[in-house]
């Protein structure tokens, strides 16, 4: 299967402690979203990177939260000081997007589910 | 007022049903509309990709945009017990040459189909 690969699938911490999460995009696509879903809501967007550089962030995303795509490849969503309002699902997307700023077609990984005792 | 609403349900069918699912949204700017289907404890799964007004259609699914009236709308014809989910639509703003392509969501309409 080539497509969206995020680990851990789950992550239970302590409160303060920090965590970091993967996500592996189709091969093919240069841009890479992060987003957060509460339950019962839809997914928000955190932020995203075009290649590797990250060219929009949130209000969501707090100091405590960093993002990175080295070489453009796999990113890591890393959240310092977990807080218990961090807890969950965070979610990861790709897309194949043309200079020309179509919008292309998102596909999403299976998760991250965090819980923050 | 959230940018795009979705009335969460549930909604309960029987199998075999036509199924109407539903989203307002305030954002004129917006000219790509996504559904996604996710299951419990999933990730979203892309159903259909429209992009500005009219209608496309996809084996049982049927999706419809309305951009006169900020409506769109998904419909799944035959629906089979395999269908229940929360459904999910989407959009996004084509902003040139700062395009983020980043989605907006709606809330998600959780859809039972009773065998």
């Amino acid at each position: 299967d080539t497509g969206v690969s995020q680990d851990p699938r789950h992550k239970i911490t302590k409160r303060g402690q920090n965590v970091t999460f993967r996500c592996d995009p189709i091969s093919e696509h240069n841009r890479l979203y992060w987003y957060r879903q509460t339950l019962g809501q839809g997914p928000e967007f955190l932020t995203y990177f075009q290649n590797e550089a990250q060219l929009e962030k949130s209000r969501l995303l707090s100091d405590r939260f960093s993002a990175e795509r080295p070489k453009g490849s796999f990113s890591t969503l890393e959240i310092q000081r977990t807080e218990q309002g961090d807890s969950a699902m965070y979610l990861c997307a790709s897309s194949l997007t043309g200079l020309a700023g179509a919008f292309g077609e998102q596909y999403f990984g299976p998760g991250t589910r965090l819980t923050v005792t | 007022q959230k940018e795009v609403e979705q009335d969460p349900g549930p909604l309960s069918v029987p199998e075999g049903a036509i199924v109407s699912l539903n989203c307002t949204y305030s954002n004129s700017a917006f000219q790509y509309f996504m559904w996604y289907r996710q299951y419990s404890r999933k990730g979203p799964e892309l159903l259909m990709y429209t992009y500005s007004s009219g209608n496309k259609e996809d084996g049982r699914f049927t999706a419809q945009v309305d951009k006169s009236s900020k409506y769109i709308s998904l419909f799944i014809r035959d629906s089979q017990p395999s269908d229940s989910a929360t459904y999910l639509c989407a959009m996004g703003a084509k902003g040139g040459s700062s395009n983020t392509g980043k989605l907006i969501f709606g809330q998600g309409t959780t859809l039972q189909v009773k065998p």
